[in-house]
């Protein structure tokens, strides 16, 4: 149990396009899931927090007009990277919350999209 | 979140149990202790965690001192495959979880 999936693992675009990365939560209902950037050596980052059915709440220095983040469902998330440069060129990671018998949160997360800006 | 400090990178030889040790001195009461792995090139993957009893599951245990003060995870016969990255994190609601630099478990053939 406990899967999420990422659509898709990686992709190439030209610069200046836009890219769609879903996240879905495949056999639990996920109220809350986030999305982390990753680049080459470092730890994994927090861009921003996808609540379902409202605004989604980023990180400082995480532009919300260029990541577009919508969380239409429990189970599916979906991040736009607009207007990508170079510079967005990074592993984009999700992952979904799920509630534990005693109430504490697991974080399970995406296999990752590896997005190269060309 | 409670600060965690764990060693930078350790061996272990294939076939080996692997414990790798994590200390939370300023845990409070109510943060459970989570460990994560990564693995090159692929998404954190969750391995166990716990607030007070040890824990164990079909991946590895989990083991903290009585007074929660530091944690070890036991991989309880390592093989090439746990080669990867292992993040303890302490941590409690429902918040985004931060992620320190780990151990580098290098699994020896």
């Amino acid at each position: 149990g406990a899967v999420v999936s990422q659509h898709p693992s990686w992709v190439i675009c030209k610069s200046g396009t836009s890219v769609k990365i879903e996240c879905r939560s495949l056999d639990f209902q996920a109220t809350t899931m986030f999305w982390y950037r990753q680049f080459p050596k470092q730890s994994l980052m927090l861009m921003a927090t996808s609540n379902e059915g409202s605004k989604a709440t980023y990180e400082q220095g995480v532009e919300k007009d260029k990541f577009l983040i919508n969380h239409a469902s429990l189970t599916l998330s979906t991040l736009t990277v607009t207007s990508a440069h170079p510079e967005d060129s990074s592993f984009y990671i999700c992952s979904a919350s799920s509630i534990g018998l005693a109430g504490e949160e697991t974080q399970y997360f995406g296999p990752g999209t590896r997005l190269l800006v060309l | 979140d409670a600060k965690t400090t764990q060693p930078t990178s350790m061996d272990c030889a294939e076939g080996r149990a692997a414990n790798l040790p994590c200390n939370h001195s300023t845990i409070s009461g109510n943060e459970y202790v989570y460990w994560y792995r990564q693995i090159h090139s692929q998404g954190p993957q969750y391995i166990i965690h716990g607030l007070k009893n040890n824990e164990t599951n079909e991946m590895a245990s989990l083991i903290i001192t009585e007074d929660r003060k530091s944690s070890t995870l036991i991989l309880p016969h390592a093989t090439l495959r746990d080669t990867a990255v292992y993040y303890c994190i302490v941590r409690t609601g429902r918040r985004a979880l931060t992620f320190g630099s780990g151990t580098r478990l290098q699994v020896q053939p």
